[in-house]
């Protein structure tokens, strides 16, 4: 079925070191995925996003890379801050039909140490 | 920047009673969606809307849950007769197009005792 594996669970960092975070998905018909930050009882954010025919998106200090042929996909956060800490969740689209759903991975609490 | 609303922000109620989570999409959106978390866990999908129908549901949206846009503005979603595991941040999420992408609302925290 349809699934997204989300790597690692926590992830604890000093600031200004970098944070990496990895997904694979099972669906090889998913051409879209984009990436949130969910802080403490708000809603998930969208970050960045990435389409099936680009390898490599960046914006600032966050990117993410994807790897259609090994269906994975990841999320660099560079020179990470205090405030880049939350819950970071991947996901998938899946397009069936001429309608979408996201299919989330378990997400990754990132922790950035001052 | 517009955004995604959601009432009320936490909904405490009985079991077996029915509750209406409510959402106002981005105003030029046409793709609606509702979300689950359970504490701890990955967002889950629930219910996709377009053009005043639903166009996909997961096996969590049974006969207890429907949804509509009443006014053509706020999206709804009732759950007929809460059960304790309904308890959940339940988000909405609209979108422009089928594969634009989509924006969530800051959610309903629901409680049922």
């Amino acid at each position: 079925g349809e699934n997204v594996e989300q790597h690692p669970s926590t992830l604890s960092v000093q600031e200004g070191d970098s944070a990496v975070i990895k997904c694979t998905y099972s669906d090889s018909a998913s051409n879209y995925f984009p990436w949130y930050k969910q802080e403490l009882g708000k809603g998930p954010q969208l970050i960045i996003d990435i389409r099936s025919n680009v390898g490599e998106k960046k914006d600032q200090r966050i990117a993410v890379t994807l790897n259609k042929t090994a269906k994975h996909f990841s999320l660099h956060i560079t020179e990470t801050q205090p405030e880049d800490s939350a819950v970071y969740f991947c996901a998938a689209f899946m397009f069936s039909g001429g309608y979408n759903k996201l299919i989330f991975g378990a997400g990754t609490r990132l922790a950035v140490h001052p | 920047e517009p955004e995604v609303t959601q009432t009320p922000s936490h909904q405490v109620t009985q079991m077996g009673q029915e509750v209406i989570l409510r959402c106002v999409p981005i105003s030029n959106h046409l793709y609606f969606y509702w979300y689950r978390q359970i504490l701890g866990q990955k967002v889950e999908f629930l219910v996709s809307f377009y053009n005043n129908e639903i166009s996909e549901k997961s096996e969590i949206f049974d006969d207890q849950f429907s949804v509509e846009r009443p006014d053509g503005s706020n999206f709804t979603l009732k759950i007929r007769s809460t059960k304790l595991e309904d308890s959940a941040m339940y988000f909405c999420a609209t979108g422009q197009g089928a594969t634009d992408t989509q924006y969530f609302g800051p959610g309903t925290r629901l409680t049922v005792l």
